[in-house]
């Protein structure tokens, strides 16, 4: 089975802070990890994904996300946060076992100040 | 660029009515899904349809939801007798590899309403 926990309903920061959005995963063999954004009243868009090599991934809108294997966690992170970045972001995963279809977490709303 | 569409944008119906929601997919998109979110909570997996079949399915989607792709353009997703709890957005997505190395691109959604 897999499944995607993401701790925080809300994330609150200020713009031009670094943000974090914070995702840990559980699967039974190997993950695929993906990070998607979701702006009001629209569908999930994709940002970034790991499959396999570098644990850090950089995807768009300089966003990135740090796979930690002994961790189980797939964190997403901007070193300065805009207010356009606000919306609500889903981690996902997969692996390479059972389901293919993607599994989502709860989401976590991002609020960035000005 | 091109984009996913979903039509209709809101339904609402009755309870025990049938619902179709349509999908126009990207055009050389080759694997195509179904999710719902049902309003504050996490998007669920219904559906995946490639070459013409369900690839997977979740426990969600039984007897009262089908899918088919009528036209090779169209992908639909049907609901045969509608329940209170059907009530969310379904989001289709498509994507050109399999979903699990590739990106998926969603549509914006249908918003069902069932009373």
């Amino acid at each position: 089975a897999q499944s995607v926990a993401q701790p925080e309903d809300q994330v609150n920061v200020a713009e031009g802070n670094p943000l974090t959005v914070k995702c840990t995963y559980s699967v039974s063999g190997n993950p695929y990890l993906f990070w998607y954004v979701q702006y009001p009243n629209r569908g999930l868009q994709f940002l970034l994904k790991y499959i396999t090599g570098d644990n850090l991934v950089k995807g768009s809108y300089g966003f990135e996300a740090e796979f930690n294997k002994s961790q189980t966690s797939f964190h997403l992170k901007k070193p300065s946060a805009l207010v356009s970045d606000s919306a609500l972001y889903f981690c996902a995963v997969r692996d390479d076992t059972g389901r293919r279809a993607l599994t989502f977490g709860s989401g976590t709303r991002l609020q960035v100040q000005p | 660029e091109p984009e996913v569409t979903q039509t209709p944008s809101h339904q609402v119906t009755q309870m025990g009515q049938e619902v179709i929601l349509r999908c126009v997919p990207i055009s050389n998109h080759l694997y195509f899904y179904w999710y719902r979110q049902i309003l504050g909570q996490k998007v669920e997996f219904l559906v995946s349809f490639y070459n013409n079949e369900i690839s997977e399915k979740s426990e969600i989607f039984d007897d009262q939801f089908s899918v088919e792709r009528p036209d090779g353009s169209n992908f639909t997703l049907k609901i045969r007798s509608t329940k209170l709890e059907d009530s969310a957005m379904y989001f289709c997505a498509s994507a050109l590899r399999s979903g699990d190395t590739g990106e998926l691109f969603f549509g914006e959604g249908s918003r069902l309403t069932v009373l």
